[in-house]
């Protein structure tokens, strides 16, 4: 069936360094692809997105990066400060449009 | 305020006794769907709704039942739970199913003993 791998299943960082999440989807007919923080006790929120139409896409620390030959693409958050500490679920739209298959989330920790 | 609303926000029950966890949205989305989050399992759809009276499944279905009577109301029905049914429940509202941004609601914590 149609899956969503995402990794790291944890990630650790210094306040200041990168960090880099990577997902790859199984569905070459997915043109949709958010992200979503979701921070403790609290719902999932999406971040930021990408159409299969452009390869990549910033809002100020973040970024998401789109390669559709090789299906995967990944978000990369620089200068990092303690509120980004939250998981971080990528996902894609599924082959008949009519929903979103999440990966298995990734926990963001950023230490100070 | 544009929002989905969930409620009750954290219910505990026993195994067998029916239970429903209302969904409300307020931004006349067409779609709505619910989502269970298991630790390092994310977060996977039960049931999906396009519009009024169209429903279908998910991923993970089973010991599961919707509606949707309403534009704006998307309950979800758990007819006799068991404890494996223990989980965070999120709905979610949007535009469309597949390439829209999902709103999600605060979520129900879910303790079936």
């Amino acid at each position: 069936g149609e899956n969503v791998e995402q990794h790291p299943s944890t990630l650790s960082v210094q306040e200041g360094d990168s960090a880099v999440i990577k997902c790859t989807y199984s569905d070459s007919a997915s043109n949709y692809f958010p992200w979503y923080k979701q921070e403790l006790g609290k719902r999932p929120q999406l971040i930021i997105d990408i159409r299969s139409n452009v390869g990549e896409k910033k809002d100020q620390r973040i970024a998401v990066t789109l390669n559709k030959t090789a299906k995967h693409f990944s978000l990369h958050i620089t200068e990092t400060q303690p509120e980004d500490s939250a998981v971080y679920f990528c996902a894609s739209e599924d082959q008949a449009g009519t929903a979103l298959i999440f990966g298995k989330g990734t926990t963001l920790s950023v230490s100070s | 305020e544009a929002q989905v609303t969930q409620n009750p926000r954290y219910l505990i029950t026993v195994t067998g006794k029916k239970l429903t966890v209302t969904c409300s949205q307020n931004m006349n989305h067409e779609y709505m769907s619910w989502y269970r989050q298991d630790p390092g399992l994310g977060l996977r759809q039960i049931y999906y709704s396009m519009n009024v009276e169209v429903t279908d499944k998910g991923d993970v279905p089973e010991g599961y039942k919707v509606s949707r009577k309403e534009k704006r109301n998307f309950p979800l029905i758990l007819e006799s739970p068991s404890p494996n049914q223990t989980s965070l429940y999120f709905c979610a509202s949007s535009l469309g199913g597949g390439p829209y941004e999902q709103y999600f609601g605060p979520g129900t914590r879910l303790t079936v003993t």
